[in-house]
């Protein structure tokens, strides 16, 4: 079945640095990614929709200039969190659209960031 | 605007019991509806959807969902859980392929 592979899956960065998150599709083609975060105990709240070639579309809220999502393949989507701060900590996921119409999203496991 | 509810937090069965886990959704329209099971530190896995059609809907793992608009709910229901279905469970609605997700249930499976 359709695969989505999320690297990496656990990362520790310190204070100030940028962590980049990458997403593929790895046998099929996802016109449209979406980016989710998760809280401990929590449920996911979608941060932004990424479209191939062209800009992200962020959630009220969700600090664009923070987080910024690139979709230059579509295979690839990247999250990059900028400047990270203790409270970015958390668990990010990914979800893959296939360019077929009427295909279900496909979810990457996950990456773990801990900002020390 | 559209919402998602999953009434209980929490819910412990023993093997073998049966499991049902409440989803209450709002939404303007005819709603696309989904399970997901994550296990800890895990990404997400589809069990089942909704999107027209048959209102009782089969899943993987021996999961089935009925969908019942009168009562704006989707419940999730297993005859009888294995250990292994220990996990946190999430309802969704998609608007456009975005995803909005109830809080979640934590499932809990004694021996």
């Amino acid at each position: 079945g359709a695969v989505v592979s999320q690297h990496p899956s656990r990362v520790i960065c310190k204070s100030g640095t940028s962590v980049k998150i990458e997403c593929r599709s790895l046998d099929f083609q996802a016109t449209t990614m979406f980016w989710y975060r998760q809280f401990p105990k929590k449920s996911l709240m979608l941060m932004a929709t990424s479209n191939e070639g062209s800009k992200a579309t962020y959630e009220q809220g969700v600090e664009k200039d923070k987080f910024l999502i690139n979709h230059a393949s579509l295979t690839l989507s990247t999250l990059t969190v900028t400047s990270a701060h203790p409270e970015d900590s958390s668990f990010y996921i990914c979800s893959a659209k296939p360019a077929a119409y009427n295909s279900p999203l496909h979810f990457g496991n996950g990456t773990r960031l801990t900002v020390t | 605007a559209q919402s998602v509810t999953q009434p209980d937090i929490h819910i412990t069965v023993s093997e073998g019991a049966s499991l049902e886990l409440r989803c209450n959704y709002s939404y303007g329209a005819t709603p696309y509806l989904f399970w997901y099971v994550q296990s800890p530190g895990q990404g997400l896995q589809l069990l089942l959807k909704y999107f027209s059609g048959d209102t009782l809907v089969q899943g993987i793992k021996g999961f089935e969902a009925e969908f019942k608009r009168s009562q704006s709910s989707f419940n999730l229901r297993k005859p009888s859980v294995h250990w292994s279905d220990a996990a946190e469970y999430f309802c969704a609605l998609s608007n456009d392929y975005k995803l909005s997700f109830g809080a979640g249930t934590t499932v809990t499976v004694r021996a």
